[in-house]
């Protein structure tokens, strides 16, 4: 099975930098995923860490230790247009079915 | 990127009634995912909707509260049986493309609630 575990809510300024961490437990690990869903939304895709490492995509990031069983997503230069829920999510095999956390409910405020 | 279309996008629903969600995608895809994500929660795989084969179940979902078809590789449905206020829920069909990506599409969710 597989388990993974988000803060539930994160509150930030405009202009700040939030980071966001998963922590994972599963029995077989492909990689950790990052969704974006705002309210009344569909989730959508933001990224995807198959190694460890950080991947950058403009102001987002996401970075991944397998070894500590560990990611997050780092948003830099907040909007309040980021205000929304964020997920991550693993595949729970080799195939495209994920397993989603619980969600980080991102609040930007002025 | 694949555009999924779902139908209804909500719906008012009696207790004791079904409804079943229509899910089309623009381009043929190997596997179909129903997720539910019930209010302010996370998102729970419901089954893997396979073409031409029965859907696989994750734990706690079973076939006769939930029936599911898959006719041909861009369309299928979800039935939701006999529902009560429990099944108030949004459901969300969504569609990966290739392996090992992390990446799945999503349609906008069909939010139904239940009287």
């Amino acid at each position: 099975g597989q388990s993974l575990e988000q803060p539930s809510e994160v509150t930030a300024v405009e202009g700040a930098i939030v980071q966001i961490n998963c922590t994972y437990q599963t029995s077989g690990f492909y990689g950790l995923s990052w969704y974006q869903q705002h309210d009344g939304g569909a989730p959508t895709f933001l990224s995807y860490n198959a190694l460890d490492g950080l991947e950058e995509t403009g102001r987002f990031s996401s970075f991944l230790s397998r070894s500590d069983s560990y990611g997050y997503l780092l948003l830099q230069e907040l909007q309040m247009k980021d205000s929304a829920s964020y997920f991550c999510a693993a595949p729970a095999g080799a195939g495209n079915m994920l397993t989603f956390g619980g969600g980080t409910r991102l609040m930007v405020k002025p | 990127s694949a555009v999924i279309s779902q139908k209804p996008s909500r719906d008012i629903c009696q207790r004791g009634t079904s409804l079943t969600i229509q899910c089309q995608v623009d381009s043929q895809v190997t596997m179909m995912f129903w997720y539910r994500q019930q209010p302010g929660q996370s998102l729970t795989l419901i089954a893997t909707a396979n073409q031409g084969s029965e859907a696989t179940y994750e734990s706690g979902f079973v076939i006769d509260k939930f029936p599911i078809s898959r006719p041909n590789l861009t369309f299928s449905t979800l039935t939701v049986s006999n529902m009560s206020p429990e099944d108030s829920s949004i459901y969300l069909c969504s569609v990966g493309e290739g392996t090992g990506t992390g990446e799945l599409f999503f349609g906008e969710g069909s939010r139904l609630t239940v009287l």
